[in-house]
């Protein structure tokens, strides 16, 4: 498909333990971003890849939180030792850097996300 | 960290109405964007307009961006019942790392 894809659509799992949740953006789209939304919530930034620079991992919300994107396409959330306020749904989006005068006018395209849900 | 503020946070309007969405934020900016979502899952792009720019019409959207007051307004004329989802207001950071940042949000349900 021509879409940002996300795999699982649903996890549900057991406090404690870890979780991968994955991305497959669109071809060519330089930079790859993960959020995460509460119920009824806005998106909180967890991470942003852009092409080979360091990752911004500034919205990471601890150290049980870590992504990879491995040959600048598919990317994994990994979170360990879950807890049950992680449950929430996590969305990709993925982006191919425009520049318009010099400034950054990229689109992002999400995926449909994955729920997550911690028992 | 927070920059866009949608307000307000939930509209119910009549079909056939026209809803106004307002977003506030914090720092200078290059461009905002506003958003769609549709039960809770992924967004989608709406219009984006840049910092010199004042107004955009797309279709039965018209985008306002007034610097000076930090604040865009998102008007959607002729409402459907179709136009019920939640919009988000997005910026980035002049000279930040351009990622955008979305604010939480707002609840538009457009009665039939």
């Amino acid at each position: 498909g021509a879409g940002v894809s996300q795999s699982p659509s649903n996890k549900v799992t057991e406090k404690g333990k870890d979780v991968e949740l994955r991305c497959d953006p669109i071809s060519g789209h330089t930079a790859l971003y993960w959020y995460r939304q509460s119920l009824g919530q806005g998106l909180e930034f967890l991470i942003y890849f852009q092409g080979n620079s360091a990752p911004d991992k500034s919205g990471l919300p601890s150290d049980r939180f870590s992504a990879e994107r491995t040959g600048g396409s598919v990317s994994t959330l990994t979170i360990q030792r879950t807890q049950q306020e992680d449950s929430a749904v996590y969305l990709c989006a993925s982006s191919l850097e425009t520049r318009l005068a010099g400034e950054r006018t990229d689109t992002q395209y999400f995926g449909p996300g994955t729920r997550l849900t911690v028992l | 960290s927070q920059q866009g503020e949608e307000d307000p946070q939930a509209l119910s309007i009549q079909e056939g109405e026209n809803a106004t969405m307002n977003c506030s934020y914090k720092t200078s900016i290059n461009n905002l964007q506003w958003y769609r979502q549709n039960s809770g899952r992924g967004l989608v792009h709406l219009i984006l307009i840049r910092s010199n720019e004042r107004e955009k019409h797309s279709g039965r959207l018209r985008v306002t961006l007034d610097t000076s007051k930090k604040s865009s307004s998102l008007l959607i004329t002729a409402s459907r019942a179709a136009d019920t989802a939640s919009y988000f207001c997005a910026t980035d950071s002049q000279g930040g790392s351009e990622k955008l940042v979305f604010g939480k949000g707002m609840k538009l349900t457009v009665n039939p």
